[in-house]
């Protein structure tokens, strides 16, 4: 079974505060994505990344940053957290080069609440 | 610009009976269209998807959707409904593009009454 996990399942942080969310894949994919998900909003996506250095913004990039040293570990990162970024933060990957054609595998996502 | 509406916020229906979910997309093309479903405190988990071969399209759990160009949906449904599928549903359509490409509907509310 591919398995998406994620750093942490509740975090709770400050405004202003640097924060990062981890995403490991054990799967071998190529491709990983970072989605928010918010009520009444659905998921929207924040960045992808199709490989190892790569990455592309999604609908709602502004306000975050993404690294992907390595293949199985994509991270999220918030530069200077702020309230509004409160939100649960899924992260999928799948195995296709095509990207988003392919079937995402989701982890259980990371509750992030911002004071 | 594509977009994915999902009519109902909210479906409730009993156990036991017919289970119907609606999506309706706009695109310029014929997009490829998925369903996910979302237990509580879970990820997402792909139930089907289409991507131009049969328009009737089986997933796991009993559940199916049809997609209909025509009318522009890609309806879910299930004959039976169990307590097990109370959850919220994601329809998302791709269209090509890259990540501008992928949009996800803002789900449906599954409610399964005993």
């Amino acid at each position: 079974d591919v398995k998406v996990t994620q750093s942490s399942r509740y975090l709770v942080k400050r405004t202003g505060e640097k924060v990062f969310l981890e995403c490991v894949q054990d799967m071998d994919h190529e491709n990983m994505f970072w989605y928010r998900q918010d009520p009444g909003l659905g998921l929207r996506l924040i960045y992808f990344s199709y490989d190892v250095k790569m990455k592309e913004k999604g609908d709602i990039p502004e306000g975050y940053s993404v690294s992907r040293e390595k293949k199985e570990r994509f991270s999220l990162i918030l530069e200077s957290a702020s309230t509004n970024q409160t939100s649960m933060y899924l992260c999928a990957s799948s195995p296709a080069q095509t990207g988003v054609t392919d079937t995402q595998y989701f982890g259980p996502g990371t509750r992030l609440t911002v004071l | 610009a594509q977009s994915v509406t999902q009519l109902d916020s909210h479906v409730s229906v009993s156990e036991g009976t017919p289970v119907l979910l609606r999506c309706n997309y706009s695109s310029s093309y014929s997009p490829s269209l998925f369903w996910y479903v979302q237990h509580p405190n879970k990820g997402l988990q792909l139930l089907l998807k289409y991507t131009s071969a049969a328009t009737l399209v089986k997933g796991i759990n009993g559940f199916e959707a049809e997609f209909k160009k025509s009318e522009t949906s890609f309806h879910l449904t299930k004959p039976s409904a169990h307590m097990s599928d109370a959850a919220e549903y994601f329809c998302v359509a791709y269209s090509g593009g890259g990540a501008d490409g992928l949009t996800f509907g803002k789900g449906t509310h599954l409610i399964i009454q005993p």
